[in-house]
């Protein structure tokens, strides 16, 4: 079992409509929980970073993290076509990190 | 830009050769990780340095090989090149290690 899960899509949406990206696992010494934003061939971006359950919003985008379920949510509102990206979890166990596979997502205008 | 400096950003070398790639992680941060990408594939963690030692290795071949210098820059050294060695290979830096971490361009190696 991988230590992370993520569904690859593709995820195609029109635009204005809300996204949701998940992940999934299995190690409960994860502390941190990241999602990154990476453009085709380019760096991963940081979006987000947490390090509890809960809810943390910034702009557009909310994270949400429910450890007692070990699943990690995006959710963009308002979907842009510059929001067209693969998107990456990451977790952190404070030595190490965890990424998912990413999620390929296409916003069309 | 994140402050995480790679340099070369393209590379074109030939099978069996040996290259270094260097990485500046951004100032003020201690921990550097190397990671590789190949077309159409996740992040594979190969390697990761915190203020000069090593602290933890994934699944980076015995060809590889990496080291932190004194001022925090990195290098991944790759020896005795295959063409399966092609892929974009990622820098990331992060203060302490246990934190945020934060990604450079990357450098596309080709191998032919």
């Amino acid at each position: 079992q991988k230590e992370v899960e993520q569904d690859p899509g593709p995820l195609s949406v029109p635009e204005g409509a809300i996204v949701s990206l998940n992940c999934t696992y299995s190690n409960s010494a994860f502390q941190y929980f990241m999602w990154y934003r990476q453009y085709s061939r380019k760096g991963p971006e940081l979006l987000m970073y947490t390090y509890s359950s809960g809810n943390k919003e910034d702009g557009r985008f909310t994270a949400q993290v429910d450890k007692s379920s070990k699943y990690i949510s995006l959710f963009i509102r308002d979907s842009q076509p510059s929001d067209s990206a693969t998107y990456l979890c990451a977790m952190d166990t404070g030595n190490q990190f965890y990424f998912g596979t990413g999620t390929s997502l296409t916003v069309i205008p | 830009d994140s402050g995480v400096t790679q340099t070369p950003k393209h590379l074109i070398t030939a099978t069996g050769q040996r290259v270094t790639l260097r990485c500046s992680p951004r100032s003020g941060d201690l921990s550097v990780y190397w990671y590789q990408q190949s077309l159409d594939q996740g992040l594979q963690f190969l390697i990761q340095y915190y203020n000069g030692e090593e602290r933890a290795k994934g699944n980076i071949l015995e060809r590889f090989s990496a080291q932190q210098f004194p001022d925090l820059h990195s290098e991944l050294n790759l020896s005795s090149l295959e063409l399966g060695d092609s892929a974009l290979y990622f820098c990331a830096s992060s203060p302490t290690g246990g934190d945020e971490a934060f990604f450079g361009q990357g450098t596309r190696l080709t191998v032919v």
